[in-house]
């Protein structure tokens, strides 16, 4: 099946800390990648989808200046948390698709994220 | 009302039975549908996509309403390793393409 790995999947920083997180495909090209949130008890979250070499598509809320995603290729994109603060500490969840819209998305294992 | 909607639960069940999960969704024009699995603290797991005619795949069948715009899932036999929360999911259309709406899931409990 379809595998997509995502790193670091733990990660613990001081206040202001600008945080990296990549998502790769293993197994096939992603045209479309996804990053989501999810605060405990709650559901996922889309916060922007990003079309290889085009820029990512923010949902309303969210501030691109302060997540910034790069999808360099069809198999790697990354999203920085600029400046992170403890509000920012959540459950970090990228997904790709291959292909039609209708296709499934298969998610990375996720990144946990904490801003003390 | 929120765009797809689920019982929270959670669902206690001992091992071997039966158990149904509903969901309702909101925007009529979404086309996709899907049954993911999450367990705690990880992250979802495609369980299968949901067609128009129902599917079947093992002991979990899904059923697609489009007229009530409901979706359902039934578990039969259920094992332990069933435990987990199920999120429904649909997908809605945004101003780069599609992307998924996800329930607030499910959660279930099976028992020895």
């Amino acid at each position: 099946g379809a595998v997509v790995s995502q790193h670091p999947s733990r990660v613990i920083c001081k206040s202001g800390t600008s945080v990296k997180i990549e998502c790769r495909s293993l197994d096939f090209q992603a045209t479309t990648m996804f990053w989501y949130r999810q605060f405990p008890k709650q559901s996922l979250m889309l916060m922007a989808t990003s079309n290889e070499g085009s820029k990512a598509t923010y949902e309303q809320g969210v501030e691109k200046d302060k997540f910034l995603i790069n999808h360099a290729s069809l198999t790697l994109s990354t999203l920085t948390v600029t400046s992170a603060h403890p509000e920012d500490s959540s459950f970090y969840i990228c997904s790709a698709r291959e292909g039609a819209s209708y296709q499934p998305q298969h998610f990375g294992d996720g990144t946990r994220l904490s801003i003390l | 009302r929120k765009e797809v909607e689920q019982d929270p639960g959670p669902f206690n069940v001992p091992e071997g039975a039966t158990v149904a999960f509903n969901c309702t969704y909101s925007n009529s024009a979404s086309q996709s549908f899907f049954w993911y699995r999450q367990d705690c603290r990880k992250e979802p797991k495609l369980l299968m996509s949901v067609y128009s005619s129902g599917n079947e795949d093992g002991r979990f069948t899904a059923q697609l309403n489009r007229a009530s715009q409901y979706i359902s899932l039934l578990i039969r036999d259920s094992k332990l390793s069933d435990s987990a929360t199920y999120l429904c999911v649909v997908n809605r259309y945004t101003n780069s393409g599609y992307a998924l709406n996800f329930g607030k899931g499910t959660s279930l409990l099976v028992t020895p």
